[in-house]
């Protein structure tokens, strides 16, 4: 069973800084894809940005970007010129190759934008 | 945007009560799920659903849990005899099928609070 492990609880940084989030996952597969949702006080879960375990290039979505190290299964996510919009819960999730699997959730990353 | 729509917002029921948590996925979308999130804790994967059957549940989704299509466009989580513990936030999601160019992206809705009392 596949498992992803998010080791920073909470984490907190001024305004117009670069903050990073990690994740690792354990899994046997050799094809798969990871996640990274965004979770504000609403509580909606919104899809930041997504990567393919093919892909060796790291994924971008304008200021978030992701360190994909796939030997050392690690995914961690880079947020650049913080906003206080970005204030939220991120959750890292693996999803395996075949049809409609699952995602598995790490616990979590309540990160806080400071003004 | 096409997004995952959920009803109500918010139940609260009493314990033994049945509830039916209520999800129309996107229009072209063939994979469906529900996942729950107990306050402060991870999401936690329940049923994924495709074809009109089951592909995967896990085991909280036990014989208390069901799911139905009941048409082309909901997706319905039943709850037969509420208990304290099921007091959570229910999350609907749906899929492209294979060949999408979102395929392997599941979209959420905006998630169901039940409150079991």
């Amino acid at each position: 069973a596949q498992t992803v492990t998010q080791s920073q609880p909470e984490m907190s940084v001024q305004e117009a800084e670069t903050v990073t989030l990690s994740c690792t996952y354990d899994t046997s597969e050799s094809n798969y894809y990871l996640f990274w949702y965004k979770q504000p006080p609403s509580r909606q879960m919104i899809l930041v940005i997504r990567q393919e375990a093919y892909k060796q290039q790291n994924a971008t979505e304008n200021r978030f970007s992701v360190n994909f190290q796939k030997a050392a299964k690690s995914f961690s996510l880079k947020i650049s010129d913080s906003q206080l919009g970005d204030t939220a819960m991120y959750f890292c999730a693996f999803r395996g190759n075949f049809g409609n699997e699952k995602l598995t959730f790490g616990t979590g990353t309540r990160l806080t934008i400071i003004p | 945007e096409p997004e995952v729509t959920q009803t109500p917002s918010h139940q609260v029921t009493q314990m033994g009560q049945e509830v039916i948590l209520r999800c129309v996925p996107i229009s072209n979308h063939l994979y469906f799920y529900w996942y729950r999130q107990i306050l402060g804790q991870k999401v936690e994967f329940l049923v994924s659903f495709y074809n009109n059957e089951i592909s995967e549940k896990s085991e909280i989704f036990d014989d208390q849990f069901s799911v139905e299509r009941p048409d082309g466009s909901n997706f319905t989580l039943k709850i037969r005899s509420t208990k304290l513990e099921d007091s959570a936030m229910y999350f609907c999601a749906s899929s492209e099928p294979s060949g999408g160019l979102t395929k392997n992206i599941q979209y959420f809705g905006a998630g169901t609070r039940l409150s079991v009392l």
